[in-house]
């Protein structure tokens, strides 16, 4: 089955202790992205990437770290999480950016930073 | 200013009636128009793309875009209690469309 898999689901964590968020894709897609998804705010985009060790910043980069060295993964990392990133992480990946295929996501991943 | 706009809601119809929901935008280099659906506990899915202006329909959903006042619609017709989810406006550039600006969504409740 064609999916985008992030893990974990849910996770509480302290504020300052690094995280990763995993992400994973079985489509063979070029384009992977992470959003963040805010009660009133919507879905905003943290970072996308357009092909392997391309990366790019969304709206809301800053606290956040990722990586691209494999095509099929493209992990969110949260080096020192404070809790103003408390909220529900969404990773996708597009076959050619977001216009013509759009983007499939994930199931998302509840983050809470107490 | 946000560069797109979209009313929360939460709109309430009834099975059966016509839905309208609407985007603003501030952004004139937007050339890709895109509505997402979200159910509860998921993930958006691409419901409907469009490219510049002009209309497109797929079904009961038709989607309309119009540069000139940058507003975007989405139309569902014989609205269904199936139909009740978040529905998201997104946008992106000719050129970059790695990078897609969603509206804040509205949430549709559709009574049988």
């Amino acid at each position: 089955e064609a999916q985008v898999t992030q893990n974990p689901r849910y996770l509480i964590t302290v504020t300052g202790k690094k995280l990763t968020v995993t992400c994973s894709q079985n489509m063979n897609h070029e384009y992977m992205s992470w959003y963040r998804q805010d009660p009133g705010l919507g879905l905003r985009q943290i970072y996308y990437s357009m092909n392997v060790e391309v990366t790019d910043k969304g709206d809301v980069p800053e606290g956040y770290k990722v990586s691209r060295k494999e095509k099929r993964n493209f992990p969110l990392i949260l080096e020192s999480p404070s809790p103003n990133q408390t909220s529900l992480y969404f990773c996708a990946s597009s076959q050619g950016g977001g216009a013509y295929y759009g983007y499939t996501f994930g199931s998302g991943t509840r983050l809470t930073v107490v | 200013q946000k560069e797109v706009e979209q009313d929360p809601g939460p709109l309430s119809v009834p099975e059966g009636a016509i839905v309208s929901l609407n985007c603003t935008y501030s952004n004139s280099a937007f050339q890709y128009f895109m509505w997402y659906r979200q159910y509860s506990r998921k993930g958006p899915e691409l419901l409907m793309y469009t490219y510049s202006s002009g209309n497109k329909e797929d079904g009961r959903f038709t989607a309309q875009v119009d540069k000139s006042s940058k507003y975007i619609s989405l139309f569902i017709r014989d609205s269904q209690p199936s139909d009740s989810a978040t529905y998201l406006c997104a946008m992106t550039f000719s050129g970059n469309t790695g990078k897609l600006i969603f509206g804040q969504g509205t949430t549709l409740q559709v009574k049988p």
